[in-house]
């Protein structure tokens, strides 16, 4: 079993679609949880830190459960900027590295 | 503010040829340093860590290796490219890590990249 796992996609939807993706991670003592944002040929970007109670940022809201060890991202009013790739990123060992998903490509249309 | 800097953008070398990339922190003192490579559709694979002056820490064999000459600058090397060393070529800091509560620290930022096609 992958230790961070995504699936890849892509989801294709229309403009001011919600979208929500979910990413697994397989060690129940990860410590902290990001999703992240890569463009076509970019470097990829921090979007945003998961926390325990959920947090809400603008259209994006993501949450952790714990108890089944899944994170998600809900995107709400899709624009088309929003296309990307979405990383799931999760602190497996407690310790300064991070591993990170394959990634959820996200595809929004007019 | 922290800035990142990673060059060159693009590389193109021939099989058997050296490798040099650089990669410099700004506006923090002692990061921590990662490479990472992507291969084409595909997720990040960390390469090499440091944690300070001298310190790398490789995750996977290979012929590449990582040199950290000063706080906040770190290169990866190669004496002879193979064609499976195409990639894009990322490099990332993260502050300090102190205590258990430190998620934020966690957080790691990249450079720009370096696209290497090795022909």
């Amino acid at each position: 079993r992958k230790e961070v796992e995504q699936d890849p996609g892509p989801f294709n939807v229309p403009e001011g679609a919600t979208v929500a993706f979910n990413c697994t991670y397989s060690n129940s003592a990860s410590q902290s949880f990001f999703w992240y944002r890569q463009d076509c040929r970019k470097e990829p970007k921090l979007l945003m830190s998961v926390y325990s109670s959920g947090n809400e940022d603008g259209r994006f809201t993501a949450q952790l459960n714990r108890a089944s060890q899944y994170i998600s991202l809900l995107i709400r009013d899709s624009k088309l900027s929003d296309s990307a790739t979405y990383l799931c990123v999760v602190n497996i060992n407690a310790g300064n590295m991070l591993t990170f998903g394959g990634g959820t490509r996200l595809m929004v249309k007019p | 503010s922290q800035t990142i800097h990673q060059w060159p953008a693009t590389l193109v070398q021939p099989v058997g040829s050296p490798l040099s990339l650089e990669c410099t922190v700004e506006g923090t003192s002692n990061p921590n340093l990662y490479w990472y490579r992507q291969a084409a559709g595909r997720g990040l694979q960390l390469l090499f860590y440091s944690v300070g002056i001298g310190q790398i820490s490789s995750e996977v064999p290979q012929n590449l290796s990582a040199s950290r000459p000063q706080d906040r600058q770190f290169i990866l090397s190669s004496k002879k490219l193979l064609l499976s060393d195409s990639g894009f070529y990322l490099c990332a800091w993260s502050g300090r890590r102190v205590g258990r509560s430190q998620g934020a620290k966690n957080i790691q930022y990249f450079g720009a990249g370096t696209r290497l096609s090795v022909l």
